[in-house]
């Protein structure tokens, strides 16, 4: 079946710092990403949905210059949170869907972000 | 997004087939019904999903109500590996960037 792979699956680093977390199809093209969040016992929440080649369309209340999004191809794409913080601890997730109206969406296994 | 109801937890025995309901009143006519699943600290899984007919594949089935205002998630035989949190999705396979939205699902814990 189809396969995302997210990486890293867990980084733990100082406040202040940039995270980069990458996500890739392996063995189909995603012409769509979408970024989501996830807080202990909470659903996930939808941050962001991407287009290869185009700016990513954040949903609201997320702050596009704090998580920056990059879709460079059809089988990567990027989220770096920018200059992070304690409260941006959490269990990022994205996942990719390929061309076609009705493909599934496919999730990668998630990171895993510790913020000191 | 049109919006779904399911119970906010459920419990079966292993080996024991599992009835998972959501509610979708507000249903589309363009929009397909999702199932995915979540195990502990891994993303989100693809179980199933479907417009009017009932579908099934090897994982479970999904039954669908005539007027599509609801449908049921069907484990023919539940295992241990079956213990996740469940979620019913509409998505709109016309508007917008047919993204998926989750609401609170349904945490199935399986008895041995």
């Amino acid at each position: 079946g189809a396969v995302v792979s997210q990486h890293p699956s867990r980084v733990i680093c100082k406040s202040g710092t940039s995270v980069k977390i990458e996500c890739r199809s392996l063995d189909f093209q995603a012409t769509t990403m979408f970024w989501y969040r996830q807080f202990p016992k909470q659903s996930l929440m939808l941050m962001a949905t991407s287009n290869e080649g185009s700016k990513a369309t954040y949903e609201q209340g997320v702050e596009k210059d704090k998580f920056l999004i990059n879709h460079a191809s059809l089988t990567l794409s990027t989220l770096t949170v920018t200059s992070a913080h304690p409260e941006d601890s959490s269990f990022y997730i994205c996942s990719a869907r390929g061309v076609g109206g009705n493909q599934p969406q496919h999730f990668g296994d998630g990171t895993r972000l510790s913020i000191l | 997004d049109a919006k779904t109801t399911q119970p906010n937890s459920m419990e079966s025995n292993e080996e024991e087939p599992v009835h998972l309901p959501c509610n979708h009143s507000t249903i589309s006519g363009t929009d397909y019904i999702h199932w995915y699943r979540q195990l502990p600290s891994q993303g989100p899984e693809y179980v199933i999903h479907g417009l009017t007919s009932n579908v099934n594949n090897r994982m479970a089935s999904l039954a669908i109500a005539e007027d599509r205002k609801s449908s049921t998630l069907i484990l023919h035989r539940a295992t241990l590996r079956d213990a996740a949190v469940y979620y019913c999705i509409l998505r709109d396979v016309i508007q917008g960037a047919q993204k998926l939205v989750f609401g609170q699902g349904t945490r199935l814990t399986i008895n041995p």
